[in-house]
């Protein structure tokens, strides 16, 4: 069975600052990895897609990379704003037996404050 | 927006009532989720579609049951609520066709249920 990991669970860092989320997964068998920001009581907006035969992707101040042989995802903020201050969650595609249809498994996620 | 609507955004409700959420999508996408996300649980599937009235379980589908009439509206039924089940429930939507699972996947804006 898939499981995702994410570490920290929780990262409190000073306005400016760049900044690295980490996501680990068990099985490399994945169609895809997704990151999501989640603001308190709100639903999941998704940031990044990385395909399986992809090295990274980047969106603005955010890069996400994936190295699936190794089940390592990371998400890279640059220069650090207040406004990032969210849950950053972290998912995968399974590709194995039966995955693929049946949507993403979710790590529990990074709880981010930036102080300003 | 993926124009992803649940309603009601908040609900509470007695212990061995049946309750049903509704999850409307604009879009006609044919894969449509319910997950549930719980502190320390993360976020969990629940049931899936790929098609109208093709439906299948997740992981936590025990006293809970789908259906799928229209392309545009899923529908999760908790048979006879209980308290286990409080929690927020979030529909998602994937645009993926076939077996290519490569699109992301996006989320409304939550229900908040508590079983009393």
């Amino acid at each position: 069975k898939q499981e995702v990991t994410q570490i920290p669970a929780a990262l409190s860092v000073p306005e400016g600052e760049n900044l690295v989320l980490n996501c680990s997964f068990t099985d490399s068998a994945i169609y895809n990895l997704q990151w999501f920001r989640q603001d308190p009581g709100k639903g999941l907006t998704s940031l990044l897609l990385i395909q399986s035969s992809q090295r990274e992707q980047t969106s603005g101040r955010l890069n996400a990379s994936l190295d699936k042989s190794s089940g390592r995802s990371t998400l890279y903020i640059a220069a650090s704003q207040p406004g990032d201050s969210a849950t950053y969650l972290c998912a995968v595609r399974p590709s194995g037996s039966g995955g693929g249809a049946d949507g993403l498994t979710f790590g529990k996620g990074t709880h981010l404050i930036i102080q300003p | 927006d993926a124009g992803i609507t649940q309603s009601p955004r908040h609900k509470v409700t007695e212990t061995g009532t049946p309750v049903t959420l509704r999850c409307h999508q604009t879009e006609n996408h044919r894969y449509m989720y319910w997950y549930r996300q719980d502190p320390g649980h993360g976020l969990r599937l629940i049931h899936y579609s790929y098609g109208v009235k093709d439906t299948d379980k997740g992981e936590v589908s025990d006293g809970y049951s789908v259906s799928r009439s229209k392309t545009e509206d899923f529908l999760l039924t908790l048979e006879s609520a209980t308290s286990s089940q409080t929690s927020v429930y979030f529909c998602a939507i994937s645009k993926h066709q076939g077996t290519q699972y490569n699109s992301p996947l996006h989320f409304g804006n939550g229900t908040r249920l508590t079983v009393t």
